[in-house]
């Protein structure tokens, strides 16, 4: 069974552009999670979506956006990057809610650079 | 939010060392998870563990969910033990929240 995959691994924009970042849950999974971890911090949560919606935000700006396409794929997109922006994006996912096990898995992350 | 605090925040051990690192938590929570962060990034699942105690080889973990707290053990430690451990907390509103992580380095 396939795990949480995410692309790109590696991405490289100039400050001002837009990023795109995709995940794949695992079969079966509805819920998507996604975190930045900047370079020697923790995890910080950013969007939560689950059956299509989004359920919570994080305290990230507005240019932090995404969404929940019908398969439960999901797309972070963040705009007018900057170079604190910089980070390994990680999603996550979880069978989703109200059911009593919610382990979450992780993918592998994107390594965005802002330049 | 909830509040997740880690000690301790670095740990340096011989090989073949024990260890236990700690893990608070504020308020009362679902679920609990303990990861291993490998150098490439990856988060590698070591424990789901809302309460009880669980064990997985060299690893095992207790949580007391009654009092907020819950305990990674590391028995007969090895070089690839080395990397950060973070605990992750999902409280009421289902954000999986985590702790600033435990950086463990094994010597040989």
């Amino acid at each position: 069974e396939a795990g949480v995959t995410q692309s790109p691994t590696h991405l490289i924009k100039t400050r001002g552009q837009q990023a795109t970042l995709r995940c794949s849950p695992i079969s079966g999974h509805t819920s998507v999670y996604w975190y930045q971890q900047a370079l020697g911090l923790g995890l910080q949560f950013l969007l939560w979506y689950d059956e299509g919606e989004e359920r919570n935000r994080g305290n990230f700006p507005p240019r932090f956006s995404g969404r929940q396409f019908p398969n439960y794929s999901s797309e972070l997109n963040v705009n007018a990057l900057e170079l604190e922006d910089s980070a390994l994006y990680l999603c996550a996912s979880t069978k989703g809610q109200p059911i009593m096990n919610t382990e979450a898995f992780f993918g592998q992350g994107t390594r965005l650079t802002v330049v | 939010g909830i509040q997740v605090e880690q000690s301790p925040p670095d740990l340096i051990l011989q090989e073949g060392a024990n260890s236990t690192l700690r893990c608070n938590f504020s308020d009362s929570v679902n679920n609990l998870q303990w990861f291993h962060q490998n150098p490439w990034g990856q988060l590698i699942n070591l424990f789901y563990i809302p309460s009880g105690t669980k064990q997985n080889g060299r690893l095992s973990a207790t949580t007391v969910a009654t009092e907020r707290y819950s305990l990674l053990y590391i028995s007969s430690s090895q070089t690839t033990d080395s990397g950060v451990y973070f605990c992750a907390v999902e409280p009421n509103d289902y954000k999986l929240s985590f702790g600033a992580g435990t950086t463990v380095t094994v010597r040989a």
